[in-house]
């Protein structure tokens, strides 16, 4: 699976919009971008993922670029819940592939 | 909404001692993980079962550590002797598995060792 490279920390403002980049440059045709965040002392937990298209549900909006070497998450107002460490994780989109976790962002929603 | 059940939540012990973590997938997943997050760090495979069958096994560190998964439902994680580095997050995880799903996997609330 292709590395990602993500900031270690970050902070937004509460209400804010909070992007969250993430670097993928070694990606694979069939690699797809999953995003997972993890609350303190919780598992982590699924957030979103892509393939080409930028996606939206009801947590986030993904923005993938045109040539898949970057993409964004994008949570469009950030509350004082969304502080977390935020994983993204390129793998091939198959049943049963495990996912190989990075460090991941720590974000940081202030009031 | 289904979730992976863990237990126990937390667990101290000594070094040298024995200690098993037990793990209850999403009903009908057929692909079930378990991961090793040391603090500070993010999750890393430990093994990896397709309903009762070993698909990963290679970060597992056979000399002490040992997982099942008989009926292919439940699985249990076993640590002897335990050892002070072995101090971390343990988290189960479980996929529907099959062609066609997302990807997505579903973890449980992990359960946390202290060794002393």
């Amino acid at each position: 699976d292709a590395k990602t490279t993500q900031p270690t920390s970050m902070d937004c403002a509460e209400g804010r919009a909070a992007n969250l980049p993430c670097n993928h440059s070694t990606i694979s045709g069939n690699e797809y971008v999953y995003w997972y965040r993890q609350i303190h002392s919780q598992g982590p937990q699924y957030i979103i993922h892509g393939l080409k298209n930028n996606e939206t549900n009801e947590m986030a909006s993904l923005i993938i670029t045109e040539d898949r070497k970057s993409s964004t998450l994008i949570l469009p107002h950030a509350t004082l819940r969304d502080t977390a460490v935020y994983y993204c994780i390129v793998r091939v989109g198959n049943a049963g592939n495990m996912l190989t976790f990075g460090g991941g962002t720590r974000l940081m929603v202030k009031p | 909404e289904a979730e992976v059940a863990q237990s126990p939540r937390y667990k101290i012990t000594e070094k040298s001692q024995a200690v098993a973590f037990w793990c209850d997938p999403i009903s009908g997943h057929a692909t079930l993980y378990w991961y090793r997050q040391i603090l500070g760090q993010g999750p890393e495979l430990l093994v990896q079962f397709q309903d009762e069958s070993v698909v990963d096994d290679s970060q597992l560190p056979k000399d002490r550590f040992s997982a099942e998964r008989l009926k292919g439902v439940d699985s249990t994680l076993k640590i002897q002797p335990a050892e002070l580095g072995d101090s971390a997050m343990y988290l189960c995880a479980s996929s529907p598995g099959g062609g066609g799903n997302t990807g997505e996997l579903f973890f449980g609330e992990g359960s946390r060792l202290t060794v002393l």
